[in-house]
């Protein structure tokens, strides 16, 4: 199975809150990572949260991380249609320069 | 500032036609350097690293190649195209920072036809 996992769709309405959910399986993960696609365009590095963290928040959004349970999340605040993407999900292990990524969770976003 | 970028956009080209996508990195030096394969209603799929000239690692056998002339430079290769190529190749650097993140090109759309 893959080393990354995430459900594939996530649709909201305007103004609700957005709950992303990741697990992964190495527990030896250092850094983990939510990247953001826009359609026809490269990813883009939303926030990371370092393997000592329980949480990190910034403006809309929220990251929690349960190390236990190897389960990363990302909650949007107040989502908007300009949130509409592809959310990645990425691990990396100490010592190594590649991540893996997650398929991504197409979020929706419908007035 | 850093930047990255890869060319062309957006490729149209016959099954068995070489191919050729640039990407170059300005504002760092010694970048660790990616070719990534994303095919419709999939993930990412990584087919090249390299972390200095001339060094290549492959992470699936294929008809592609990939090149690393210069520092800040990754070129992606094929000598004949198969219709399974076509997909959105992204390119992306990562440097020195212990959080290691990549930084992304914004994508070559190739179909091959």
């Amino acid at each position: 199975g893959e080393d990354v996992e995430q459900s594939l769709f996530l649709s909201v309405r305007e103004g609700d809150s957005s709950v992303i959910n990741c697990t992964y399986t190495d527990s030896s993960s250092t850094y983990l990572y939510w990247y953001k696609q826009e359609p026809g365009a490269g990813l883009q590095l939303l926030t990371y949260i370092f393997s000592n963290m329980d949480m990190k928040q910034d403006q809309r959004l929220t990251v929690l991380l349960n190390k236990k349970d190897k389960h990363l999340s990302l909650r949007i605040a107040d989502t908007q249609t300009g949130d509409s993407a592809i959310y990645f999900c990425a691990e990396r292990i100490g010592g190594s320069y590649i991540p893996t990524f997650g398929r991504g969770t197409s979020l929706i976003v419908h007035p | 500032s850093q930047t990255i970028h890869q060319w062309p956009a957006t490729l149209v080209q016959p099954v068995g036609s070489p191919l050729s996508l640039e990407c170059t990195v300005e504002g760092t030096s010694n970048p660790n350097l990616y070719w990534y394969r994303q095919a419709a209603g999939r993930g990412l799929q990584l087919l090249f690293y390299s972390v200095g000239i001339g060094q290549i690692s492959s992470e699936v056998p294929q008809n592609l190649s990939a090149s690393r002339p210069q520092d800040r430079q990754f070129i992606l290769s094929s000598k004949k195209l198969l219709l399974s190529d076509s997909g959105f190749y992204l390119c992306a650097w990562s440097g020195l920072a212990n959080t290691g993140e990549l930084f992304f090109g914004e994508g070559s759309r190739l179909t091959v036809l």
